[in-house]
């Protein structure tokens, strides 16, 4: 089973709000990324997690606060979010975060930011 | 210069045709590169990684040139489900993944 699941499908929130993206594997990987898509565009790397420790962050606004509970589960918060924030957000998982592991992506979250 | 340059779409070919895409990346010190396919309002998926030797599946062929920091995809007798867009990848130490802008195939009956 090479599945990612990510909840919730879509997302619309105001600026105000505080709102966090789930994402979930059974695969056994020790490594978990979120990526931003933006229309018409390729997916930008935001935050890898590696044996549950934060490994790279993209230089990524404060607004977004990634959390790895578990080796299973990836969370992205969300507050205080401006409408350019709008996009999909897509969560991936790999055995291990090396150059040569796949990454197995989950279907993403359309969040738009009004 | 970006990091990944692909050729630009839409490429739009008939059924049976095939086709021919480029890519090329700016960091000589690259070990891993990937193509992946991502179909409208869906998730990247791999389609196939790419060794320096070529390698083939199927339909698909993709070859790796060093010298020339190239990467290229062919597909064969192109289907109506080939229609994607489809992503060349490299891949950096810690696995960072990044993409090419991505080219739009459209095949028509």
């Amino acid at each position: 089973d090479t599945e990612v699941t990510q909840t919730p499908k879509h997302l619309v929130m105001g600026m105000t709000n505080k709102k966090s993206l789930k994402c979930e594997q059974h695969m056994g990987h020790r490594a978990m990324y979120w990526y931003k898509q933006k229309a018409k565009k390729p997916p930008e790397l935001m935050f890898v997690y590696s044996y549950e420790k934060l490994s790279i962050n993209e230089s990524v606004p404060s607004r977004f606060s990634p959390e790895c509970p578990n080796s299973s589960l990836l969370n992205l918060h969300l507050h205080a979010l401006q409408p350019e924030d709008s996009a999909l957000y897509l969560c991936a998982s790999s055995r291990l975060a090396g150059e040569q592991e796949t990454q197995y992506f989950g279907p993403g979250t359309r969040l738009l930011v009004l | 210069r970006k990091e990944v340059e692909q050729d630009p779409g839409p490429f739009n070919v008939p059924e049976g045709a095939t086709v021919a895409f480029n890519c090329t990346y700016s960091n000589s010190a690259s070990q891993s590169f990937f193509w992946y396919r991502q179909d409208c309002r869906k998730e990247p998926k791999l389609l196939m990684s790419v060794y320096s030797s070529g390698n083939e599946d199927g339909r698909f062929t993709a070859q790796l040139n060093r010298a020339s920091q190239y990467i290229s995809l062919l597909i064969r007798d192109s289907k109506l489900s080939d229609s994607a867009t489809y992503l060349c990848v490299v891949a950096t130490q810690g696995g960072k993944l990044i993409f090419g802008q991505g080219t739009e195939l459209s095949v028509k009956p």
